[in-house]
Formats: C-alpha cells, sequence, structure tokens
C-alpha cells in the first residue's frame, strides 16, 4: 500500500506571494491533519480535515488555509508569505481521528 | 491543554545496547493516547509505537517497547539492541481519545536526539 505522498517536496518563495501544499493520504484514510515544523517552535498542528470537513484548527493565523476533497485529497494554502512560514509542512492521514497517523515526506518551503 | 516534556536533547548509545528515551506528559482528559515517533534525517515521521492510557499493558513492537506509568505521567520509549540505523530524532506525543476539540491533534515533544556509536 502507497504511503502518503506531498507535492513539491522542496519550494521556494519570495516574501508576499501565496503557495498551495498538496497533500495524498494512505487509500482508505478518509483523515488528514497538517502540521508545521520549525527548529525554533518545533511541530506545531495546524489544522485537521475528515471527510472534507475541518475538524480542529490550531492556533495560527487566517493566512493559513486548508481544504478535502471528496477523494480524501488535501491541500493546504499560506498567502502573503513571510519570512517566519519558512519550514517543513507535514502531512499525516489516519483511517480517521483516533487512529494512528502516518505521515508523508514533508515540503520543506523556504520564504526569501 | 496537553503538554509534553522531553528532558534529553541529546542521548548516545553503543551499537547493541538498550537505551531509554524519556518522555512526561501534562494533560486533564481522561483518555488518551501516547505515540513515539522516529525522524531521520529525511525528515519523514515514522510512527514506532501506541500506548492507550486504559491499555493495562505495556506496548511493545520488535525492539521498541513503551514503559507507560500512569502515576507518574511518564511514557518513556525503550530500544533494544541499538542499531546504526537508530541514530534519528524521537519524539513522544499525545492526543486526547475523547474527540471534540481534539479531533486529529498530536501534541509533539521537543524530541530527542539518538546517536547510536559502532
Amino acid at each position: 500500500k502507497a504511503g502518503v505522498t506531498q507535492t513539491p517536496r522542496y519550494l521556494i518563495k519570495t516574501r508576499g506571494q501565496q503557495v498551495t501544499l498538496s497533500c495524498s493520504p494512505i487509500s482508505g484514510h478518509r483523515s488528514v491533519s497538517w502540521y508545521q515544523q520549525t527548529p525554533g517552535q518545533g511541530l506545531q498542528f495546524l489544522f485537521e480535515y475528515f471527510s472534507e470537513t475541518q475538524r480542529n484548527k490550531g492556533n495560527f493565523p487566517g493566512r493559513f488555509s486548508g481544504r478535502q476533497f471528496s477523494n480524501s485529497r488535501s491541500e493546504m494554502n499560506v498567502s502573503t508569505l513571510e519570512l517566519g512560514d519558512s519550514a517543513l509542512y507535514l502531512c499525516a492521514s489516519s483511517l480517521d481521528p483516533h487512529y494512528e497517523q502516518y505521515f508523508g515526506p514533508g515540503t520543506r518551503l523556504t520564504v526569501t | 491543554a496537553q503538554k509534553i516534556t522531553q528532558t534529553q536533547p541529546g542521548m548516545f548509545v553503543q551499537e547493541k545496547e538498550a537505551v531509554t528515551l524519556d518522555c512526561t506528559y501534562d494533560t486533564s482528559d481522561q483518555s488518551y493516547g501516547l505515540f513515539w515517533y522516529k525522524q531521520p534525517s529525511s525528515g519523514e515521521m515514522i510512527f514506532l509505537i501506541y500506548q492507550g492510557s486504559y491499555d493495562e499493558q505495556n506496548a511493545t513492537e520488535g525492539r521498541y517497547s513503551l514503559n507507560f506509568q500512569k502515576a507518574r505521567k511518564s511514557a518513556n520509549l525503550v530500544i533494544s539492541a541499538s542499531q546504526l540505523g537508530d541514530s534519528a530524532m524521537y519524539f513522544c506525543a499525545m492526543r486526547a481519545n475523547a474527540g471534540g476539540t481534539s479531533y486529529g491533534k498530536l501534541t509533539f515533544g521537543q524530541g530527542t536526539i539518538l546517536t547510536v556509536h559502532p
């Protein structure tokens, strides 16, 4: 069974631009969660989607948004990028929110 | 609110020896789950082991075992017979199991870098 895939793997953007990251969960998994990982703040929860509905959201500004499609694939969008948004963005999927989460390889975003 | 504390920024172990990585947690939830993940330098988080708060026995998965002491709120990871490939960052995480505002949310510790020497 294929694992969680994330595209692109690496991304370089400039301040003020926007970016869209994509995540394809493991087949059959309906829950997708997103995390931001930085050296200073560690791993922080962004949001979680289950059956196309956002069930939970972390403490991030409104510039961070996401959505989930009917095939469980998920996208997250960051608008008006800031230097501090440079991070590894990890997507995780699970059968539902009560099961263990399996992570993708991440998208490393650099904002210059 | 949930909090995970990993007090060991770095640990060293000789190949084939056992090592314990510490994790303490704080939560007001009655039902919760504790997880350990491994993150190699490539960045991908690899799920290792899970312990539910109502599980009476400590979880084991191959060379990994979780030493769960509920009264002390600790969930230490024990890796037996360390291998060079075990060198990585290890994260302890928890999640409330009761739903509500905890859906899909893992709270992570700061991690412990494990280095296995030959």
